[in-house]
């Protein structure tokens, strides 16, 4: 089955510190894989994607994921956490199976805690 | 831009009473998404549809959720009739077809079923 999996439910890091939220795939063919972030009370708001090309992908606010091909990864990072990053995040995978349609599958959300 | 909107932002309602949520997708996006988050599931995707065509539902939990777009900009997701257990935060999201899976979502119905 096509899946994401989120192995952390929160993530803890101090003001200015690097970031890294965990995700891996399992996904047969080529995945298009997404990072998506959730504030308090609010929709969900795009990040990045990694769809073919360099393995590093640059998005919003300062994030950016590294695609790992070999370990099934596409983890999230920053190179200085802010406390307004604080939020809950998503990976999510496109479904191959779903022809071509853009229908996702998320994981089940890293809460990120950025403390002063 | 407007993005996406939905109504109501809040809903309180009895079990038994019928329940309609609202979307206006961004105009000229060729998708529409439901998805239900709770603490207890995470974000489950309940229908979509491509130009306004529903195309897999096999998220929906029972009969009694119905979805329909009727045109281009407007889909409504109904519950009839609800029950405490609906209760959750209900999303929209629409999205351009060339954009490859980047959802615009709105700022979400929360229901509350007493």
């Amino acid at each position: 089955a096509q899946s994401v999996a989120q192995p952390e439910d929160q993530v803890n890091v101090a003001e200015g510190n690097p970031l890294t939220v965990k995700c891996t795939y399992s996904v047969s063919g080529n995945p298009y894989l997404f990072w998506y972030v959730q504030y308090p009370n609010r929709g969900l708001q795009f990040l990045l994607k990694y769809i073919t090309g360099d393995n590093l992908v640059k998005g919003s606010y300062g994030f950016e994921a590294e695609f790992n091909k070999s370990q099934t990864s596409f983890h999230l990072k920053k190179p200085s956490a802010l406390v307004s990053d604080s939020a809950l995040y998503f990976c999510a995978v496109r479904d191959p199976l779903s022809g071509g349609y853009n229908k996702l599958i998320f994981g089940a959300g890293t809460r990120l805690a950025v403390h002063p | 831009d407007a993005g996406v909107i939905q109504s109501p932002r809040h809903e309180v309602t009895e079990m038994g009473q019928e329940v309609t949520l609202r979307c206006k997708p961004i105009s000229g996006h060729d998708y529409l998404f439901w998805y239900r988050q709770t603490m207890m599931r995470g974000l489950e995707l309940l229908i979509y549809f491509n130009n306004n065509v529903p195309i897999d539902d096999s998220g929906m939990p029972e009969d009694r959720f119905s979805a329909k777009m009727p045109n281009a900009s407007f889909s409504t997701l109904k519950i009839q009739p609800s029950e405490p257990r609906d209760s959750a935060v209900y999303f929209c999201a629409s999205s351009p077809g060339r954009e490859g899976g980047k959802l615009f979502f709105g700022e979400g119905s929360r229901l509350t079923v007493l």
